[in-house]
């Protein structure tokens, strides 16, 4: 069974960089079939995909997040990360990671919610 | 960016009646579209890819419909457990995109 977790601080400051990992069970990110998703939900709003990952480290993003966004995987791990750099309270949301197969996500992991906040 | 809508963007039925949630994309995306099931609180399920397809597990009162722009997801007899937003997403162009939700709610 395919399983996702998100992982990192609950709380980020203004201005500084929002660090997320998600980790991997029952499934190799090596094996080169998917790509690897990050998707936020803004409190009580819908879905807006901020990007993706390929095993290679080809990655893709949202193009106005795109100037502070770096997603980045480590396959000896099992897992991928995201870094939202100079962020603002409009960052606030839950984050999920997700596994992306031919265009749609199949599975997702449980999300995590980040504050911005001083 | 392709935007979706989505309609109504809330419904309330009864246990047993038929739902029928609308999506439409700003320009043709043939066949690339999925449905989401998100209960409150929970990460989003995946109910159908490639506008039709039935995901594997997912209960077959659960379909889908269309292509090009215009799309359908149909709730036959609906259970409570139903009870949740759906969402519609488009994967034709970049970048992804989903729709805005439509709130299902059991009366």
């Amino acid at each position: 069974q395919v399983q996702l977790q998100e992982s990192g601080p609950g709380l980020v400051k203004p201005s500084q960089t929002l660090s997320l990992t998600c980790n991997v069970s029952g499934d190799s990110i090596s094996s080169g079939d998917y790509y690897w998703s990050w998707v936020r939900q803004h409190p009580g709003k819908g879905l807006e995909w901020i990007g993706y990952i390929y095993y290679s480290g080809n990655a893709y993003y949202k193009p106005s997040l795109k100037s502070r966004l770096t997603i980045s995987v480590d396959t000896s791990k099992n897992q991928f990360s995201l870094r939202l750099s100079s962020v603002t309270p409009a960052d606030t949301a839950v984050y999920y990671c997700a596994r992306r197969v031919t265009g749609h996500f199949d599975y997702w992991g449980q999300g995590i919610l980040v504050t911005v906040s001083s | 960016d392709t935007q979706m809508t989505q309609s109504p963007s809330s419904v309330s039925a009864s246990v047993g009646d038929t739902v029928i949630i609308t999506c439409r994309a700003s320009q043709g995306i043939a066949s690339w579209l999925a449905w989401y099931q998100q209960r409150p609180g929970k990460a989003p399920k995946l109910l159908i890819f490639g506008a039709s397809t039935l995901q594997s597990g997912v209960p077959s009162r659960f379909s889908g419909s269309g292509s090009g722009t215009d799309f359908t997801l149909t709730i036959n007899s609906l259970q409570p457990e139903d009870s949740a937003t759906y969402y519609c997403q488009q994967a034709n162009s970049f970048p992804i995109t989903f729709g805005p939700g439509t709130k299902v709610d059991i009366k």
